[in-house]
């Protein structure tokens, strides 16, 4: 059975401050998804991480895949308020016709000013 | 282009009872997925629905149930409430089983 952990589950941050959110999963999946949710609202997807070495970059936020250690990282550059949210990592199993995704619990993430 | 919509956005209801939630999928698409959102929690896996076929399923005990239909707009069926049933319902549709996923904004279901 996949398991997704990501640590950690609470991040306090102050603004314009660094920091990394680590996904590690079980076992060999063929994508993974970075999401972010708002209280109370649905998930947004920020990144698709389709290959080993995949790296991509939105704003202050950088997702990366290492598919041979079965780690994601999420990283925040000069966190900013408007960041303060949750983010969830996915993970899809390769092969078969289940194309289920598979959660972390979540980073809390808060940016104090 | 319209995006996944689901209805209600909040109900209540009492233990044993049953309800039904629903999901319309984004135009084009002909897959949808439901998830458990339990507070705290990340979400997780009821079912799929590929073109009406129920396409794999997760670790939820058949008292939960669901419809796909031919505009590919889909049902959660739930029966015999428990509390533990409490939690948001999120569906998420896709143009394919291999495609993105893209989530509703979800039903907040609470059990008393």
């Amino acid at each position: 059975e996949l398991k997704v952990e990501q640590n950690p589950l609470f991040l306090s941050m102050q603004e314009g401050k660094n920091y990394t959110i680590y996904c590690n999963y079980s076992t060999t999946s063929d994508r993974l998804y970075w999401y972010r949710q708002d209280p109370g609202k649905s998930l947004e997807s920020l990144f698709v991480l389709l290959s080993n070495g995949a790296v991509k970059q939105e704003g202050r936020l950088m997702a990366s895949l290492d598919t041979k250690a079965r780690l994601s990282t999420l990283h925040i550059t000069a966190a900013v308020h408007d960041l303060s949210a949750t983010y969830f990592c996915a993970v899809r199993l390769s092969g078969g016709s289940n194309y289920k995704l598979t959660f972390g619990k979540g980073t809390l993430l808060t940016v104090n000013p | 282009e319209t995006g996944v919509t689901q209805s209600p956005t909040h109900l209540i209801k009492t233990r044993g009872q049953q309800v039904t939630l629903r999901c319309s999928s984004q135009s084009g698409h002909n897959t949808v997925s439901w998830y458990q959102q339990a507070l705290g929690q990340g979400p997780q896996f009821i079912f799929q629905y590929y073109r009406e076929e129920e396409n794999g399923r997760g670790n939820f005990p058949p008292r939960f149930s669901g419809l796909q239909f031919p505009n590919y707009s889909s049902e959660l069926n739930v029966n015999a409430l428990e509390l533990d049933d409490s939690a948001r319902y999120l569906c998420a549709s896709s143009q394919g089983e291999d495609y993105e996923q893209y989530f509703g904004p979800g039903t907040r279901l609470t059990v008393t």
